[in-house]
């Protein structure tokens, strides 16, 4: 159980380009998600934490414009990189848990952005 | 922003090994939670720790939720080569508003 699905695994893309990265929890109702960033040998970074039907709330540092995320559904967030350039290439890491509280967050597999 | 003490940084030891790795921190969690990563993929929770004291098992991994609610230690028994790979620790409290405050990790390699 508690399966987090996350696509596309891979993306490469020009400079300029939009890219939307999705998040699906398969078999129960994710309340919240998390988007986090990670950079290469480093832990991850939380970029917002994403509420169903409200908007998300970001980190400082992290600009809501660039990234924005949407989740509709309790099942489904979204990440879109708008405009991307180099320096946004990363990892970026979804997370999903069924409440907001003291339940662990499950992981997707991540998607590797890199911008050409 | 925070984070937590993770310990050692990396680990070199020889399939069939115990390994020990920790976490401490100077605030105090309700929730203490260990991960590993492989490359290329997202963390997999391997434990969860939700009272003080606790120690819970998962096969060959042991983990504990310290009496001071500050630490929680991760030991894996008789490695196997698939046990390679980046452990974290992540903590939860209400005061972090229930987001994970993240250790560092500690790279496992086995030597062949």
């Amino acid at each position: 159980g508690a399966v987090v699905s996350q696509h596309p695994s891979w993306v490469i893309c020009k400079s300029g380009t939009s890219v939307k990265i999705e998040c699906r929890s398969l078999d129960f109702q994710a309340t919240t998600m998390f988007w986090y960033r990670q950079f290469p040998k480093q832990s991850l970074m939380l970029m917002a934490t994403s509420n169903e039907g409200s908007k998300a709330t970001y980190e400082q540092g992290v600009e809501k414009d660039k990234f924005l995320i949407n989740h509709a559904s309790l099942t489904l967030s979204t990440l879109t990189v708008t405009s991307a350039h180099p320096e946004d290439s990363s990892f970026y890491i979804c997370s999903a848990t069924e409440t907001a509280t003291n339940q662990p967050q499950h992981f997707g597999d991540g998607t590797r952005l890199s911008i050409l | 922003g925070q984070q937590l003490n993770q310990s050692p940084q990396s680990m070199f030891i020889q399939e069939g090994e115990d390994v020990s790795m920790n976490c401490t921190s100077s605030s105090i969690f309700n929730t203490w939670l260990w991960y590993k990563q492989d490359p290329g993929e997202g963390p997999v929770l391997l434990i969860a720790l939700y009272k003080a004291g606790e120690l819970t098992s998962n096969g060959r991994l042991t983990a504990q939720f310290g009496i001071t609610r500050k630490d929680s230690f991760l030991n894996i028994s008789a490695s196997i080569p698939s046990d390679v790979g980046i452990y974290f620790c992540a903590g939860q409290s209400r005061d972090s508003n229930y987001q994970l405050i993240w250790g560092a990790g500690t790279k496992l390699i086995i030597k062949p």
